[in-house]
């Protein structure tokens, strides 16, 4: 069974500070999508990673799919109240598509 | 460009009761997807629709979840009976293609099964 497993759980830190959260399998998927999730809301996507070792730049948010295509790391440069939310992985493994977990992130002001 | 349309948003039933949530996808898009997120996970697919046809229910508990998407477009999702293990975010969400790429999420239906 391919399972995301993301880390850390739970990260509560200060505004302006810098933050990574993981996201990682002993699956390869063809393609990663990261999204963020509000209370009472549904998903957002933010984005889709496909080639091995690519990087995406959202504004303050940085994206990057592992060489081997079976992890992902969220970079979020000095952090705003606004960041705060469930952050999900998701990818297709075994023509299956699979979400972890999430990271809760809370951004104090 | 209007989002994906959940109703109810909240639900309170009794176990062994029925309950039955809509969902309208993005017009246009052919993929429609409900998911089931318990309290501290991520959403678990449920099943999968291309247009009106059934690409994946590998993880739908068929004894008592149905789904339906009658021309392509809306879908319902039903529960009957209910039990305590249902109460859940119930979320819908539609894309383009059917490799659940970028796909666009409703506000989901929260049930509480009591």
């Amino acid at each position: 069974t391919q399972l995301l497993e993301q880390s850390p759980q739970f990260l509560s830190i200060q505004e302006g500070e810098n933050l990574t959260v993981y996201c990682n399998s002993s699956s390869v998927f063809s393609s990663l999508q990261w999204y963020r999730q509000e209370p009472g809301e549904g998903p957002v996507l933010l984005v889709t990673v496909v080639t091995g070792g690519e990087v995406k730049k959202l504004k303050r948010l940085t994206f990057q799919f592992g060489d081997a295509r079976k992890d992902s790391s969220l970079h979020i440069t000095a952090a705003q109240p606004g960041d705060t939310g469930l952050y999900l992985c998701a990818g297709r493994g075994d023509d299956k598509i699979i979400f972890g977990k999430g990271t809760r992130l809370h951004i104090l002001p | 460009e209007a989002g994906v349309a959940q109703s109810p948003r909240y639900k309170i039933i009794e176990k062994r009761q029925s309950v039955a949530f809509w969902c309208n996808p993005i017009s246009g898009h052919a993929t429609l997807y409900w998911y089931q997120q318990i309290l501290g996970q991520g959403p678990k697919l449920l099943i999968q629709f291309q247009n009106n046809g059934v690409v994946d229910d590998s993880q739908l508990p068929k004894d008592r979840f149905s789904a339906e998407r009658l021309k392509g477009v809306d879908s319902t999702l039903k529960i009957q009976p209910a039990k305590l293990e249902d109460s859940a975010v119930y979320l819908c969400a539609s894309s383009w293609g059917d490799r659940g790429y970028e796909q666009y999420f409703g506000p989901g239906t929260r049930l509480t099964v009591t």
